[in-house]
């Protein structure tokens, strides 16, 4: 069983483009968590989706950030326009379930990088 | 902020010392994950620990949780330069999201 996978591992950007990051869940799974991790802090929640919704956005930037997670394919967060400070280690997380004792497997991350 | 809080911040040891890191929250939470990350790289799972535990063990590893105290902490024994990294825990709720702490960074001098 495949683990969570990721990509592209690392991703460069000039300021003003988008970067796209890919994550496929392990199988069987159908939640999906996105994390940043900026240098030296730990990761800050992003997003939480199931198949074609969107849970939890609440540690998500309300403008040029957006994420789906289609009934078919990967999850994709979506940076618009950007700017250095997006530079981050972006991880997806998945698990089976919701509930109780629910655990969250990581992927290996994307690290983007904004010229 | 729901944000977990770990201290030390930095630790450093000889090689073979034990080393012991915590955690606190301030929240009920399901359960409690540590993980381990090396520079730069991803995350490594090392334990998780329910909240109706109180220990649970992996080798060189012993993690501990105090509901009451809202805290937990993470011991490993007979350190190892390999054992180097920071060391993150993270609490999950009901509402599914991990909270993770800024870490911990380790540094064992061989």
């Amino acid at each position: 069983n495949a683990g969570v996978m990721q990509n592209p591992r690392h991703l460069v950007r000039r300021r003003g483009q988008e970067a796209r990051l890919r994550c496929s869940p392990m199988k069987g799974h159908s939640h999906v968590y996105w994390y940043r991790q900026l240098p030296e802090e730990g990761l800050k929640f992003m997003v939480y989706l199931q198949k074609e919704n969107i849970i939890d956005e609440s540690g998500m930037p309300k403008e040029r950030f957006s994420a789906e997670f289609p009934k078919e394919g990967p999850s994709i967060l979506r940076i618009q326009q950007v700017v250095r400070g997006d530079s981050a280690a972006y991880f997806c997380a998945s698990s089976p379930s919701r509930g109780e004792y629910n655990e969250q497997f990581f992927g290996p991350g994307t690290r983007l990088t904004v010229l | 902020s729901q944000q977990g809080e770990e201290d030390p911040q930095a630790l450093s040891i000889q090689e073979g010392e034990n080393a012991t890191m915590n955690c606190s929250y301030k929240t009920s939470i399901n359960n409690l994950q540590w993980y381990r990350q090396n520079s730069g790289r991803g995350l490594v799972h090392l334990i998780l620990i329910r909240s109706n535990e109180r220990e649970k063990h992996s080798g060189r590893l012993r993690v501990t949780l105090d509901t009451s105290k809202k805290s937990s902490s993470l011991l490993i024994t007979a350190s190892r330069a390999a054992d180097t990294a920071s060391y993150f825990c993270a609490y999950n709720t009901n509402a599914g999201k991990s909270t993770f702490g800024d870490g911990t960074t380790l540094t064992v001098k061989p």
